[in-house]
């Protein structure tokens, strides 16, 4: 069975720093694919971020992009989001997702609140 | 960008409605569409991709069509567990876009 845990969300205040991670059960992170997708309350989806299979390339929009970091720990098969810079509209809830163009596995969210 | 867009953004209905949203691309996405259900403080779920290749082990009533720019995703028969809000999402080419959503209330 396919589980993404995530963990690290929380309450930062405007400026700090957070990191989330996302451990993989019953997949292996360097075969697939990961995004990190997330959804401000009551909003639709932003995908913030994109790591390629195995060459680990990524990918991000502008919205975040030089301020957030994806990257794979292949020895650990987990996935993290590295933020920095936070910012009032970051707040949301944050999904990993298997990405195979749609994505069939979600981990259950981290919730990250950006608030002074 | 392409943008998606889904009519109705609400939607009531009643058990064993047929129930019909349809998710519009602003340019041809061929078949590359998916569809998700998400509950109310919930994951996302897959229910359809491919535009009308069924998730395993969703009930055989969620069945999706289109091609193109026009889609449709269409529930036979209501269930009170069907309550939720609806997403399209296109994967033909960077950045994958989502509809802004339908609820679906029951």
């Amino acid at each position: 069975e396919v589980q993404l845990l995530e963990s690290g969300g929380g309450l930062v205040q405007p400026g700090e720093s957070l990191t989330l991670s996302c451990a993989a059960s019953g997949l292996t992170l360097s075969h697939y694919a990961m995004r990190w997708v997330r959804q401000a309350p009551g909003k639709g989806f932003e995908w913030v971020s994109i790591i390629s299979a195995s060459t680990d390339k990524t990918y991000y929009p502008d919205s975040v992009k030089g301020r957030f970091t994806i990257s794979k720990d292949h020895s650990k098969n987990t996935l993290y989001l590295e933020m920095n810079s936070l910012r009032a509209d970051d707040t949301a809830m944050y999904y990993c997702v298997r990405d195979l163009g749609y994505f069939d596995y979600w981990g259950q969210g981290a919730l990250v609140t950006v608030s002074s | 960008d392409i943008q998606m867009t889904q009519s109705p953004s609400t939607l009531s209905a009643s058990v064993g409605d047929r129930v019909t949203i349809t998710c519009r691309a602003s340019q041809s996405i061929n078949v590359w569409l998916a569809w998700y259900q998400q509950k109310p403080g919930k994951t996302p779920k897959l229910l359809i991709y491919k535009a009308s290749i069924l998730e395993g082990g969703v009930p055989s009533r969620f069945s999706g069509s289109g091609s193109g720019t026009e889609f449709t995703l269409t529930i036979s028969s209501l269930q009170p567990d069907d309550s939720a809000s609806y997403y399209c999402q296109h994967y033909i080419t960077h950045p994958y876009t989502f509809g802004q959503g339908t609820r679906l209330e029951i």
